[in-house]
Parts: structure tokens; sequence; C-alpha cells
């Protein structure tokens, strides 16, 4: 179902260290994620998505790993920058009931110089 | 890529007021939602709009609070009607281009005191 509201969890890292995030998803019918980027004061931005179909995707500096049978999503990203710091969002979509979108609580990255 | 934009980018107003925030898109699309994400939380969806049709809207979200307009393929409009402090939050839209993703706009800050 939707998303409750939580205050957002937070993740620290060192520039050019390796940061993950991590999703927890609640329908085991959803077949396609997404991982959004929102810098403040701006709308999310898609970052990269998976198909149920894969458990890997790479992007450029970004990798989306799925595990549907614990219905966990990651998102890693190489050598963190300080221009990756902004609140990272998943999102699960069933693609064969409207495609609505449920978005996880997101998670705080700030990325120290 | 279609760009999206919403006016105003934020506002201030007043208890028991209306403010109607408009979302334009370059590009015809079909559906275009309307979210809402309160300080430090994540999307919650008001309503699915689409062109020629009423808009479809999401439990806890009802027509005369938050009315919304689509008259054409490019365009759309949500009013946050008689306004309270809780309705303070940031109102985003986005659009679906026949994919399974979701582009978002800029977002309206919206404060009420």
């Amino acid at each position: 179902g939707e998303s409750v509201g939580l205050h957002l969890p937070t993740l620290s890292v060192q520039e050019g260290d390796n940061s993950i995030i991590n999703c927890a998803y609640s329908n085991s019918a959803s077949d396609y994620f997404i991982w959004y980027k929102q810098e403040s004061g701006k709308g999310p931005q898609f970052i990269i998505d998976i198909r149920s179909n894969m458990d890997k995707r790479q992007g450029q500096r970004v990798t989306v790993l799925l595990n549907k049978t614990v219905k966990h999503l990651s998102l890693q990203i190489a050598a963190t920058q300080p221009g990756d710091s902004a609140v990272y969002f998943c999102a699960e979509i069933t693609t064969n009931t409207g495609n609505q979108f449920y978005f996880g609580t997101g998670t705080s990255l700030t990325v120290i110089p | 890529s279609a760009v999206i934009s919403q006016k105003p980018s934020r506002d201030i107003c007043q208890r028991g007021t209306s403010l109607t925030i408009q979302c334009q898109v370059d590009s015809q699309v079909t559906m275009m939602f309307w979210y809402r994400q309160q300080p430090g939380q994540s999307l919650t969806l008001i309503a699915t709009a689409n062109q020629g049709s009423e808009a479809t809207y999401e439990s806890g979200f009802v027509i005369d609070k938050f009315p919304i307009s689509r008259p054409n393929l490019t365009f759309s409009t949500l009013t946050v009607s008689n306004m309270s402090p809780e309705d303070s939050s940031i109102y985003l839209c986005s659009f679906g281009l026949g994919t399974d993703t979701q582009y978002f706009g800029p977002g309206t800050r919206l404060t009420v005191l």
C-alpha cells in the first residue's frame, strides 16, 4: 500500500566512498521499480529503473539491485560526490494494475567533502 | 524529453482561502498526476488526471477539497480549497509518457498561515 510518512533516514558518506541506499517494498506483485533523486527545492528526478525480470542494472556510477525474495531494492552510488547529496526515493509500480506508484520513505544522503 | 513546469513555485496563503496550482508540459501526455509531499516525508498521490474525464482521487482526498482540471493534453490545475495550516506542503505534478515512468515538475511549496 501507500508509503506512510516518517522522518527520513539519513546516510552520511565521505566524498569518494561508495554509498548504498536501501528500500523495502511492500507488494510482491510490483514488477517495476524506479529510484528518484530529489535535491532541495526541486522535484524528484529519475535516476535508474529495473524490472522484476532482472536482479541488477547498471548506469553511470549507479547500480540498482533487486531481491524479489525478500522484497528489497538497493541503490549503489560509486565514488560519491558532493552533488549526490539529496533525498533518494524508491518507487514500486505494478504495471498490470494501472501503473500506480508507491513511494518509499526516502533516505537523505549527505556527502562530506 | 518533455519539460514540465509549475506555477507558482511557492506561496504563502491565509487560512480559509484557496490556491490554484498550474502544471504545464511541453508535450502532449495522456496521464498527469498530482502528489503531496509534506515536510521531510515521501510523496503521496492525490489524484490522477486524464484529459476528457473526471480525475480519480486516492483514499483520503476528495474533489471538493482538491478540484482538478485537465482541459487539454499539456495542462492541468490543482486547487487547494479552504486551506488550513495542515495543507502546508509541497505539491507536485507528474506525467507519464506512455511508458511506465513518471517525470516530475519542480513542485509548489505552499505555506498556510
